[in-house]
């Protein structure tokens, strides 16, 4: 299995919902990300979790809260979201946390705010 | 630090005719390259990496890039262009230190649009 899954593929949610995002790879590989593009940009590094551990958070809001349960899965939470958090995130993985690896990207799921 | 620079923000081929998307980047360490391609609505695809071995690096698809140190460039090219290659591509950059994490620095992206 060499790829990584995500769902839901798109969700739409209101600014006092709160949604989570899924992200699953079987590949074994120890490193998880989650990024945020918008359209027409490259995407935004948000998190990264290294063998399971919180490794970088590049400023993101509390609104979001990252989660990783077990080295297969990663959660995003979202709460209280606002209208420009709208965009399509992407989770990706890496064999282990160094820069001599690829990332493995995700389909991504499409999140608008109203 | 590291920063990546496409030179192009769009480049318009007809479908059979070659296809050259510039790179060009900086870094303070050995780097890794990747090109990686999306299709409208879908996740980054990797078409290719250089990670120090043969400075010419072919990808999926027939697509292949050459890593020139002395232009610190990473261009991509592809010989003949078909339809199904009209999509966003970026360059990227990562460099091969371990760290806490690996930060992927992304160029600004080329739209290749292909004309039949």
């Amino acid at each position: 299995d060499t790829e990584v899954t995500q769902t839901p593929k798109h969700l739409v949610m209101g600014m006092t919902n709160k949604k989570s995002l899924k992200c699953e790879q079987h590949m074994g590989h120890r490193a998880m990300y989650w990024y945020k593009q918008k359209a027409k940009k490259p995407p935004e590094l948000m998190f990264v979790y290294s063998y399971e551990k919180l490794s970088i958070n590049e400023s993101v809001p509390s609104r979001f809260s990252p989660e990783c349960p077990n080295s297969s899965l990663l959660n995003l939470h979202l709460h209280a979201l606002q209208p420009e958090d709208s965009a399509l995130y992407l989770c990706a993985s890496s064999q282990d946390p160094s820069g001599y690896n690829e990332q493995f990207f995700g389909p991504g799921t499409r999140l608008t705010v109203l | 630090a590291q920063s990546v620079t496409q030179l192009d923000s769009h480049v318009s081929v007809s479908e059979g005719t070659p296809v050259l998307l510039r790179c060009n980047y900086s870094s303070s360490y050995s780097p890794s390259l990747f090109w990686y391609v999306q299709h409208p609505n879908k996740g980054l695809q990797l078409l290719l990496k250089y990670t120090s071995a043969a400075t010419l690096v072919k990808g999926i698809n027939g697509f292949e890039a050459e890593f020139k140190k002395s232009e610190t460039s990473f261009h991509l090219t592809k010989p003949s262009a078909h339809m199904s290659d009209a999509a966003e591509y970026f360059c990227v950059v990562s460099d091969r230190i371990k760290a806490a994490g690996n930060k992927l620095t992304f160029g600004g992206g080329t739209r290749v649009l292909v004309k039949p």
